[in-house]
């Protein structure tokens, strides 16, 4: 089973400011397998990035993923006041247990 | 609307049972699996249950693994969890959610707001 560990815990930053996730897996994965979602609580899950880098239907241009390998990172270039959240990462290669991160709680400074 | 719909959730007492429901609205489930997945208060997110679009297989989390059950019924576009022998650590939000194969990428693109499940005496 792959772990994810996200980093860091909590990010503090201003409306405007860019804001720089980190997921770290266990062992080597497929980009294809590495997914980013923003949850705010009472909420729904929401998907922003499939496949480490495909913005998902939806998303603006301000989120974008990059990674490979063990190391995969999201940026929001641009903070918007709807997304400060919590994000997680997710692996999911067809075979069970999908697995997810422990989240990063993105906060307003 | 494009929507899953979660319901069921309520407080129960350890050792009992209940029944969560996914209904879909704006979409067809038929041609989907769809996940069950959970978060316990102040925690993040667990995978707990998987049912592929036929029903022909079913996936567990270990930690449910012969005590919930996952189905479903494709003519009332409606996915189940039956929860037995329910503990206190139980106790978290419960999401549904679809799943997506595209080209070798798996994904869950649609989720439900979740149904609140508490497990106490």
């Amino acid at each position: 089973e792959i772990v994810l560990t996200q980093s860091p815990g909590t990010l503090s930053l201003f409306p405007g400011e860019r804001a720089t996730l980190s997921c770290r897996a266990s062992q080597s994965i497929s980009s294809n397998h590495l997914n980013w979602y923003h949850h705010k609580p009472g909420q729904a899950p929401r998907l922003l990035i499939y496949g480490a880098s495909s913005r998902a239907t939806g998303i603006p241009d301000r989120f974008s993923g990059s990674g490979s390998g063990t190391d995969f990172t999201l940026t929001i270039s641009r903070l918007e006041p709807e997304d400060f959240a919590v994000y997680y990462c997710q692996h999911y290669d067809s075979s069970l247990p999908l697995t997810f991160g422990g989240g990063t709680k993105v906060e307003i400074k | 609307q494009v929507q899953l719909v979660e319901s069921g959730g309520g407080v129960v007492q350890p050792g009992r049972s209940l029944r969560l429901s996914c209904a879909a609205s704006g979409l067809t489930l038929r041609n989907h699996g769809i996940h069950w997945v959970r978060q316990a208060p102040g925690k993040g997110l667990e995978w707990v249950a998987f049912i592929q679009n036929d029903g022909g297989r079913e996936n567990y989390a270990d930690s449910v693994k012969g005590r919930f059950t996952i189905s479903r019924d494709n003519s009332k576009n409606t996915v189940y969890l039956q929860m037995n022998s329910l503990r206190a650590e139980a106790t978290a939000v419960y999401f549904c959610a679809r799943d997506i194969w595209d080209s070798g990428r798996y994904y869950t693109d649609i989720w439900g707001q979740g149904t609140l499940v508490t497990v106490s005496s």
